[in-house]
């Protein structure tokens, strides 16, 4: 079965530009978190989607945005980008009908470096 | 302001022998901790969570007991294997919580299991 799948791998962006990160969740998932981990940090949670509906946002700026498709596969953006943007994006799926409790399983990650 | 502290950045383990993995929190509302391990160029893997109605929970080789009134876990591995060196982070949240958007991780611990 195929896990969580995350596009791209590595990206490099100058600062200013905007970028948008894509996210498939496994098969029969219809919940999708974003996190951000920067270098030496735990992940820190962006947003979650839920039947293509928000459930949840961190404390992040609103050059962040994220939406969900009806696919379950979602996308992050982020706009006018910050050298502290660059770090490891992780998405996680979970089934979505246990709240917190649900496990979640996550993609290997992108990897943003911004110059 | 660090609410989940792993405070080991790393530790290192001989083959067959205990390792323990700890995790301080500060806000008392928590009251949901799980244990992700993580190797290099893949996401977290959730292994074991526990809530405060516990103070122990096992599942295999892994256990976590959780200590309310220190407002302290730890993650026991016994016996330690070379396939289990990772970085492992400790989480936490509120049960009540619907969402994921108040969980927070720790910074993490490596763990190197030689052979």
């Amino acid at each position: 079965d195929a896990g969580v799948t995350q596009s791209p791998t590595h990206l490099i962006k100058t600062r200013g530009q905007h970028v948008t990160l894509r996210c498939s969740p496994i098969s029969g998932h219809k919940s999708v978190s974003w996190y951000q981990q920067v270098l030496g940090q735990g992940p820190q949670f962006i947003f979650q989607y839920y039947e293509k509906e928000e459930r949840g946002r961190g404390n992040f700026p609103d050059r962040f945005s994220a939406r969900q498709f009806p696919n379950y596969s979602s996308e992050l953006n982020v706009n006018a980008l910050l050298l502290g943007d660059s770090a490891l994006y992780l998405c996680a799926s979970s089934l979505g009908v246990g709240g917190f409790t649900d496990t979640q399983y996550f993609g290997p990650g992108t990897r943003l470096t911004v110059l | 302001d660090q609410q989940v502290k792993q405070n080991s950045p790393s530790l290192s383990v001989q083959e067959g022998r205990i390792s323990i993995l700890n995790c301080d929190y500060t806000n008392s509302m928590f009251d949901y901790f799980l244990w992700y391990k993580k190797y290099p160029a893949e996401g977290p893997t959730f292994l074991i969570s526990i809530s405060s109605i516990k103070d122990k929970n096992e599942d295999g080789r892994f256990t976590v007991f959780l200590n309310k009134s220190a407002k302290h876990l730890s993650l026991h591995i016994v016996p330690s294997q070379p396939g289990d060196s990772a970085v492992y982070f400790c989480a936490a949240n509120q049960i009540r919580e619907t969402s994921y958007d108040k969980v927070i991780f720790g910074p993490g611990t490596s763990l190197s299991v030689i052979p």
